[in-house]
């Protein structure tokens, strides 16, 4: 019974360069949201998609970066022209519906590094 | 807008001891509350959750929570830490319709031998 997955675990990019993040949800689940820890802070709220579809984007950054999660295959968030800025741990969670009470399950992270 | 503080930033209790993590909240319906817990290098962990009902909430590795609307707060607490229990832990609330948490800033506890 696979938990959510997030790969890799860790990331090394240089300024400039892109980084793509994937997560596949745990099985049954169709909602995946994407979050965000910065150095010494909490979680904030990224990205929350369906199949398919960008429910909600507010906390995206408006430029560089974007997420999908297509029919098939995992979620992916990708950072282009990465920052030193951008260095933080980005988690993915996922829930089975709609439901404002469907508990989220995260994964254990990507610790994305910019040199 | 809705929000969540946590306002102790470091707690270090005796291994033993009993603890209260306090959380405090600012949401205009009535909340959906969840405690989670985060381990170095991992993800996060949920120990408990409120939705309704029974305002005391029972939660993973003996932990409990208490929903007290006239006081927007929802604290966490365990009667005797273990060592184990060092952590990061976060409150956080579900926002609208889509689910998306608001969390604390986090409670990082530190467990004395």
């Amino acid at each position: 019974n696979a938990g959510v997955m997030q790969n890799p675990r860790h990331l090394v990019r240089r300024r400039g360069q892109e980084a793509r993040l994937r997560c596949s949800p745990m099985k049954g689940h169709s909602h995946v949201y994407w979050y965000r820890q910065l150095p010494e802070e909490g979680l904030k709220f990224m990205v929350y998609l369906q199949k398919e579809n960008i429910i909600d984007e507010s906390g995206m950054p408006k430029e560089r970066f974007s997420a999908e999660f297509p029919k098939e295959g995992p979620s992916i968030l990708r950072i282009q022209q990465v920052v030193r800025g951008d260095s933080a741990a980005y988690f993915c969670a996922s829930s089975p519906g709609l439901n404002s009470n469907q508990p989220q399950h995260f994964g254990d992270g990507t610790r994305l590094s910019i040199l | 807008a809705q929000s969540v503080t946590q306002p102790d930033i470091h707690i270090t209790v005796s291994e033993g001891a009993s603890l209260e993590l306090r959380c405090n909240y600012s949401y205009g319906a009535t909340p959906y509350l969840f405690w989670y817990v985060q381990s170095p290098g991992q993800g996060l962990q949920l120990l408990l959750k409120y939705f309704s009902g029974d305002t005391l909430v029972q939660g993973i590795k003996g932990f409990e929570a208490e929903f007290k609307r006239s006081q927007s707060s929802f604290n966490l607490r365990k009667p005797s830490v273990h060592w184990s229990d060092a952590a990061e832990y976060f409150c956080a609330v579900s926002s609208g319709n889509t689910g998306k948490l608001i969390f604390g800033q986090g409670t990082t506890l530190q467990v004395k031998p």
